[in-house]
Parts: C-alpha cells; structure tokens; sequence
C-alpha cells in the first residue's frame, strides 16, 4: 500500500492563481480531511468528507473547495490563492465514515505552498 | 470548544535520558487521544492511540496516559536517542466533525 499520497510536494503561485492539491489514499478509507499546518497556529481543519459524494466544511474553510466523486481521491482546490494561504497542507484518512474509538488518521507527506 | 495545550514547547536533553512530554486538553468528552511524531519536512506518523476508556498504552520505549478527569495525557519515552528528536504532537478526537484537535508540539532534541 502507498498509503496517502499528496502532489505536488511543493507549489508557489501568484496572488489570484487558482490550483488544485491532489491527495488520494489506496486503503479504502471512508473519512479524508484536509488541514493546514501554520506556525503557532498548530493543525487546523479545511474540509472534510465521510464518504464519496459527502463533503463538509471544517474549522477554515473560506478559500478553499473539495469534492469526492471517489472513495480513492479528494483534492482541495483554490479559487483564487492569497498570501494567507501560504501554509503547509496536510490530507489525511481513517478507515470509518465518521470518527470511532479506536481508528488512526493516516497522514500524507504534506504540499508546501507558498502564495506570493 | 476543544483547547489542547502541549508544554514545553521545546525540550533538550542527553542521550539515554527518560522524559514525559505534556499534553493537556480542556473538554474531556473525547473518543482518543493520539500522538503523533513529525520529522522537519515530513507528515505526521501516529505513535499511540488511547481510546477515552483506557488509561495507557505502550509501544516498545513510548508510553501514553490518559487522565480525562483531569484534562490530561503524557507521553513517556524511556532511555532517548537521537532518533527521537523530532516534534511530538498531540491530539484528541471528538465532536460531530470526525477530526483531530491539535496541540502545537513540543520539539524534541536528544543530544549524543
């Protein structure tokens, strides 16, 4: 298994410039997130989705759209990238549809973005 | 609305040391609490998962406590190494959403 991957691993975009971040998993899992990692902000939920078809929004979500047509992928799209952007992105998965007990979320290797 | 706090922020101590790294969260209506280790660079890796009815758990020279009466969890690492350093990361898992709440690290170094 790859686990969860994530494309680019790096990006840098112009003020404006929309652009996808892709991140799939090939474990059959239910429930992907999107996060960001800002300093001294910690981690940070963007969207979420439980299943394919079902998307919801997190903590901080403005700027940002998802979709799951899939169970495999769920990208994260910018409409129109800000400075305030510039983050680190993290996908993750876990293997139920909403959180249990006993499930661990699966990280990706993150997307080092940088909006200039 | 889920707080968790990690103190120190930052830890140095010598090979072969013990240490406890602090996790505190302020609403103890969790499912787990999860550690998880990010190398400079790199994505989180999960350490150890304790589900909100247990009180520990160990993997290999890590152990994790859970106190949800208190607020509180460590994270326990016996006779450190310099593989160790790295920031350790908290979280705890709970509400409607699915997702972790995270503390902001402490940032481990382990000198030889």
């Amino acid at each position: 298994n790859a686990g969860v991957t994530q494309t680019p691993k790096f990006q840098v975009l112009k003020t404006g410039q929309s652009m996808t971040l892709q991140c799939a998993q090939d474990m059959n899992h239910e429930y992907m997130s999107w996060y960001r990692q800002d300093p001294g902000m910690g981690l940070r939920l963007i969207h979420y989705s439980v299943g394919a078809g079902i998307t919801d929004q997190g903590e901080v979500p403005n700027g940002y759209n998802v979709s799951r047509s899939t169970t495999e992928d769920f990208p994260l799209r910018l409409l129109s990238a800000a400075p305030s952007q510039t983050s680190v992105y993290f996908c993750a998965s876990q293997k139920g549809g909403l959180a249990g007990p006993t499930d661990t979320q699966y990280f990706g290797p993150g997307t080092r973005l940088t909006v200039l | 609305k889920q707080e968790v706090t990690q103190i120190p922020a930052a830890l140095s101590v010598p090979e072969g040391e013990n240490l406890v790294l602090n996790c505190s969260f302020t609403d103890s209506a969790i499912y787990n609490l999860q550690w998880f280790r990010q190398d400079p660079g790199k994505g989180l890796t999960s350490l150890l998962l304790i589900q909100s009815s247990q009180r520990e758990q160990t993997s290999g020279r890590l152990n994790a406590s859970l106190d949800k009466s208190s607020g509180r969890s460590t994270l326990y690492i016996a006779a450190s190494q310099p593989g160790d350093s790295a920031t350790y990361l908290c979280a705890s898992l709970g509400g409607s959403q699915g997702n972790l709440i995270f503390g902001k690290g402490t940032k481990l170094s382990v000198k030889p």
